[in-house]
């Protein structure tokens, strides 16, 4: 079975440009978690998604946004990109029931903004 | 807001030693669950260990074990005959039935053989 998968695995852009990250979940999850981890910091929640529906959104500005798939694969985007977005960037797939902690992770996008 | 605390930023243990990691959080639930992930330099975030609140045996997973001391707010890891593949960010986190995973900042782990 596949894990998480996430495309690219890196990525350098120019700060104004648009990004968009990729994740496909393990077969049988429904729910997609986005984190951003900086160098030297733990992941900070992003997104959740469930059947599609958008579950929470953490503390980031309307720059990010993403979507999920009826197939629950994934993507993030992010406009305008800051020399502050430089970061690791974390899928996580879960099976999405309430109070399911099974949190599976892929190996991340490194994306740098130049 | 939920806070998890690593106060260790790094620590070092000998081949086949013990070592213990700790991790305080702040919360008001009393329904939640907490969580140890080590990420190696291949970046993924791999689970270790975890404990649900509401249970008071501590959690065990072969060679790793936590202390929970719940009116405490304390988590922390034990790393025993700690091998060199052990070498890696250790990160303690905390979720409630609802929301999403909070993560400390993160222990660097060196293991010296």
């Amino acid at each position: 079975d596949a894990g998480v998968t996430q495309s690219p695995t890196h990525l350098i852009k120019t700060r104004g440009q648009h990004v968009t990250l990729r994740c496909s979940p393990i077969s049988g999850h429904k729910s997609v978690s986005w984190y951003q981890q900086v160098l030297g910091q733990g992941p900070q929640f992003i997104f959740q998604y469930y059947e599609k529906e958008e579950r929470g959104r953490g503390n980031f500005p309307d720059r990010f946004s993403a979507r999920q798939f009826p197939n629950y694969s994934s993507e993030l985007n992010v406009n305008a990109l800051l020399l502050g977005d430089s970061a690791l960037y974390l899928c996580a797939s879960s099976l999405g029931h309430p109070g399911d902690y099974g949190y599976t992770f892929g190996s991340g996008t490194r994306l740098t903004v130049v | 807001a939920q806070t998890v605390t690593q106060s260790q930023p790094e620590m070092s243990v000998q081949e086949a030693e013990t070592v213990t990691l700790s991790c305080t959080y702040d919360t008001s639930e009393s329904d939640y669950y907490l969580f140890w992930y080590k990420q190696p330099p291949s970046r993924q975030m791999i689970l270790v260990i975890r404990q649900e609140a509401y249970k008071q045996q501590n959690a065990t997973e072969n060679r790793f074990s936590v202390n929970f001391q719940k009116a405490a707010k304390s988590f922390s890891l034990k790393i025993s005959d700690s091998q060199l593949g052990d070498a890696a960010m250790y990160f303690c986190a905390y979720r409630t039935r609802n929301t999403p995973l909070v993560f400390g900042k993160g222990t660097r782990l060196s293991v010296i053989a």
